[in-house]
């Protein structure tokens, strides 16, 4: 089982360039989500959608863009990267959520903006 | 803003010892989960325990809850050097939608 898959995995950008990454998942699951992960910082939510066609900010969204294309796909874009924004990203999914269910994890994309 | 703090930060055992990691929180929450990260890789969900419960096995792991004093514990017994890894404790607040991550505990076990 694939399980969560991102793509790229490794990603390097100009500062102002614009990208976006990819998600998808193979366990029909309702609830995805996009992580950023900083050294000493845990993960932060970026933004989350609770089921196919719906979509919110979560903490750090600012400079982020989302689409929840399909139930198996939500990718997220990055209109105008700055260096704030390297980092390594994790999508996420879970079956319903977040409530009592475990998220699965994609192996990240890292991002560096120069 | 971060909910959860793992304690302690990094954590370097010899195989065959036990590991224990701790997490303290601020608000009151629906459930607690526990998660691992190997280094390059993404997160894998071990254990949740909700806030009616005290104490969860599975396998090797033991994880408590405290809701009194908001901290929970995870205890790694017999520990071996494939358990070398992060470790993440994560919250879902009372009424909330969204789980908050800890910064992590890095564990390191030699052979």
């Amino acid at each position: 089982n694939a399980g969560v898959t991102q793509t790229p995995k490794f990603q390097v950008l100009k500062t102002g360039q614009s990208m976006t990454l990819q998600c998808a998942q193979d366990m029909n699951h309702n609830s995805m989500y996009w992580y950023r992960q900083d050294p000493g910082m845990g993960l932060r939510l970026i933004y989350y959608s609770a089921s196919e066609g719906t979509t919110d900010k979560g903490e750090v969204p600012n400079g982020y863009n989302v689409s929840r294309l399909n139930k198996r796909e939500f990718s997220l874009r990055l209109e105008s990267a700055a260096p704030s924004q390297t980092s390594v990203y994790f999508c996420a999914s879970s079956e319903q959520g977040p409530g009592d269910q475990p998220q699965h994890f994609g192996d990240g994309t890292r991002l560096s903006i120069l | 803003s971060q909910q959860g703090e793992e304690d302690p930060q990094a954590l370097s055992i010899q195989e065959g010892e036990n590991a224990t990691m701790n997490c303290s929180y601020k608000t009151s929450i629906n459930n607690l989960q526990w998660y691992r990260q190997n280094s390059g890789r993404g997160l894998v969900h071990l254990i949740l325990i909700r806030s009616n419960e005290r104490e969860k096995h599975s396998g090797r792991l033991r994880v408590t809850l405290d809701t009194s004093k908001k901290s929970s514990s995870l205890l790694i017994t017999a520990s071996r050097a494939a358990d070398t890894a992060s470790y993440f404790c994560a919250t879902l607040n009372t009424g909330g939608f969204k789980t908050i991550f800890g910064a992590g505990t890095r564990l390191f076990v030699k052979a």
